[in-house]
């Protein structure tokens, strides 16, 4: 199975700024996933990305509030723009491998 | 996507079997049955998945009922170490559409 880490595992940020997420995976992957998991909720797909291609968004989520690059087979960020309270949350990293997902440990980010 | 319904909440006790049931009366036959568990501060595992018949592997037991409208996860002796949030997921077969899409799951108490 797949093993994925995150950097950075937890920040705390002002309004207004950006914070970038890496997702580093031990094996090379087709798919990558993002997701949000808000305080006491389910997670919540923000978009999926594959290498070579722009990332796809699932309703809600738009590119300029969260832009993703996916240079390589192994690596892919996540920005999250423009911070408000509401961004509050637990962003997780997935990878599809041999036709199951697995999920990186999550960064959680609190927006002051 | 399919939607699946599971109770809020379960609870058992240690070294005891657990049966955690899940709802899909609308799944389709080309829909795969899959089961992950969030542990507390830990992004999701996969635990099992199925289509038709039932399936076995070393964390679980995946009972799916012939009109595959419903299916139960058991845990044939909970410990500790089992008590996280599982959910039950449709993910559909066909294409490249290999996003899972998560409920609110069942939280599941272990008591020692």
């Amino acid at each position: 199975s797949a093993v994925i880490s995150q950097k950075p595992s937890r920040d705390i940020c002002q309004r207004g700024t950006s914070l970038t997420i890496q997702c580093q995976v031990d094996s090379q992957v087709t798919m990558m996933f993002w997701y949000r998991q808000q305080p006491g909720q389910s997670l919540t797909l923000i978009a999926t990305a594959n290498q070579g291609s722009e990332a796809t968004y699932e309703s809600g989520f738009v590119i300029d509030k969260f832009p993703i690059s996916r240079p390589n087979l192994t690596f892919s960020t996540l920005t999250v723009s423009n911070l408000s309270p509401e961004d509050s949350s637990i962003y997780l990293c997935s990878v599809l491998d041999h036709h199951e997902q697995f999920f990186g440990p999550g960064t959680r980010l609190t927006v002051l | 996507d399919a939607k699946t319904t599971q109770p809020n909440s379960m609870e058992s006790n240690e070294e005891e079997p657990v049966h955690l049931p899940c709802n899909h009366s609308t799944i389709s036959g080309t829909d795969y049955i899959h089961w992950y568990r969030q542990l507390p501060s830990q992004g999701p595992e996969y635990v099992i998945h199925g289509l038709t018949s039932n399936v076995n592997n070393r964390m679980a037991s995946l009972a799916i009922a012939e009109d595959r409208k419903s299916s139960t996860l058991i845990l044939h002796r909970a410990t500790l170490r089992d008590a996280a949030v599982y959910y039950c997921i449709l993910r559909f077969s066909g294409g490249s559409n290999y996003k899972l899409t998560f409920g609110k799951g069942t939280l599941l108490t272990v008591n020692p």
